[in-house]
């Protein structure tokens, strides 16, 4: 059974930092491309950024390029995302999201949904 | 950027069929997920490339897309379908794309 549980949410101040984690389970991890999607309180849902299997591929969506860092650890089946520079509009739920690739038929190129996500870890930013 | 237009709510009557729709330019030339999401819960994979449905997901769930609109039709509704439904697509430019969800209510 595939499992991703996130941990390291809480409470941090605007301007602050704070290192998320997934650990994931039931599936060869080193194989697939992982991902952050956040949600903020009674709003819908936003991709913040993915990694590919090897680290190869990175990308961040233009809320948090230059603040955030994605990263990975295959061999101990684990996802992170280094928040930095924290601001009141990151709070939100934080999913991690493993991605299922398809050939697209439009593009011919790689597309990606988002097939097993875990249970979500809260980030506050307050002061 | 890729934009992706949801009603912000739908309601069915328990037991008809529920319609909720994804807008997008020339959708119909890209795959569509569709998600649900329940009170504190995480959001489940229902229907992906448009039309799929992953192990586990009952028949009553079903997609489509064509033009610029894809549909996620939910036959005989139940209370345990209540639940917010985004779509998401990839897009070439702004990757993943989700659009900004239906709240669907079972009358």
């Amino acid at each position: 059974e595939v499992q991703l549980v996130e941990s390291g949410g809480g409470l941090v101040k605007p301007g602050g930092s704070l290192r998320l984690s997934c650990a994931a389970s039931g599936f060869t991890f080193s194989s697939y491309s992982m991902n952050w999607v956040r949600q903020a309180p009674g709003k819908g849902l936003e991709w913040v950024s993915s990694i590919s299997s090897s680290s190869s591929y990175i990308y961040y969506a233009d809320s948090v390029k230059g603040r955030f860092t994605i990263s990975r650890d295959n061999a101990k089946n684990s996802l992170y995302l280094q928040m930095n520079s924290l601001r009141a509009e990151d709070t939100a739920v934080y999913y991690c999201a493993r991605d299922q690739g398809y050939r697209g038929v439009g593009s011919g190129g790689r597309e990606y949904y988002f097939d097993y996500w875990g249970q979500g870890t809260l980030v506050t930013v307050s002061s | 950027s890729y934009e992706l237009t949801q009603p912000l709510s739908v309601s069915v009557a328990l037991g008809q069929t529920a319609r909720i729709t994804c807008g997008g330019n020339n959708i119909g030339s890209k795959n569509v997920h569709w998600y649900q999401q329940k009170p504190g819960q995480a959001p489940v994979l229902v229907i992906y490339r448009d039309s799929n449905r992953p192990s586990g997901i009952p028949e009553r769930f079903s997609g489509s897309n064509s033009g610029n609109t894809a549909t996620l039709t939910i036959s005989r509704a139940q209370a345990g379908d209540e639940a917010d439904y985004y779509c998401q697509v990839w897009d070439s430019s702004t990757a993943r794309v989700f659009g900004g969800g239906t709240k669907l209510t079972v009358l």
